[in-house]
């Protein structure tokens, strides 16, 4: 199996502008995590989504997050517009039942 | 509230020699999973090693193993023969079955192994 694949690597933006970062999960996993790394807060749980569903949300920053998941096998967090403070490392994480999660290789976003 | 802390920030060890990284955590469940994942310097995050509270035996990965106190919350990494590419961040991790799948994170040791 090839893991969590996210998509792109680095991204670098304006402020102001849309971001979309996107993964690919485990085939067969059925929960879905988006996660963000800082230097200031760790790592911090996003949105978990259970069947495609979204499950919790508490940790989505404001209103310029958004997060989706058509079908089992894609997911994308967007952010619009996007600001300087959102810089991060932004990870997507898999999982069955059994509890553990596999990271993606995660995105790196700067926001100018 | 859930927690996970690591007391250490930074720790370094010799080539082939053993370490041990620390870590304490606080729940009031009774059923969780234990994990201990790797960020080397690529980022990307790998499970090293994971611990059903359920289950008194240490749980053991080739060179890593654990030593998990329930009572006292502790669930600490030892890392023997350690090797250059163990030079990481470690984090260690919990997840209870009522808060679903969500992992809680402590804020990371970082470990470098010298040659």
């Amino acid at each position: 199996d090839a893991g969590v694949i996210q998509s792109p690597r680095h991204e670098v933006t304006e402020m102001g502008q849309e971001v979309t970062l996107r993964c690919k999960p485990i085939s067969g996993h059925n929960s879905l995590f988006w996660y963000r790394q800082t230097m200031m807060r760790g790592l911090e749980l996003l949105i978990y989504f259970n069947n495609n569903v979204p499950i919790d949300d508490s940790g989505m920053p404001e209103d310029r997050f958004s997060a989706k998941m058509p079908n089992a096998s894609f997911s994308t967090l967007k952010i619009q517009p996007s600001e300087p403070r959102d810089s991060a490392v932004y990870f997507c994480a898999s999982a069955r039942d059994e509890n553990i999660q596999y990271f993606g290789a995660g995105t790196r976003l700067s926001v100018l | 509230a859930q927690t996970v802390t690591q007391s250490q920030p930074e720790m370094s060890v010799q080539e082939a020699e053993t370490v041990t990284l620390s870590c304490t955590y606080d729940t009031s469940e009774s059923n969780y999973y234990l994990f201990w994942y790797k960020q080397p310097p690529s980022r990307q995050m790998i499970l090293v090693i994971r611990q059903e509270a359920y289950k008194q035996q240490n749980a053991t990965e080739n060179r890593f193993s654990v030593n998990f106190q329930k009572a006292a919350k502790s669930f600490s990494l030892k890392i023997s023969d350690s090797q250059l590419g163990d030079t990481a961040m470690y984090f260690c991790a919990f997840i209870t079955n009522n808060a679903g799948n969500m992992l809680t994170f402590g804020g990371g040791t970082r470990l470098m192994v010298k040659p």
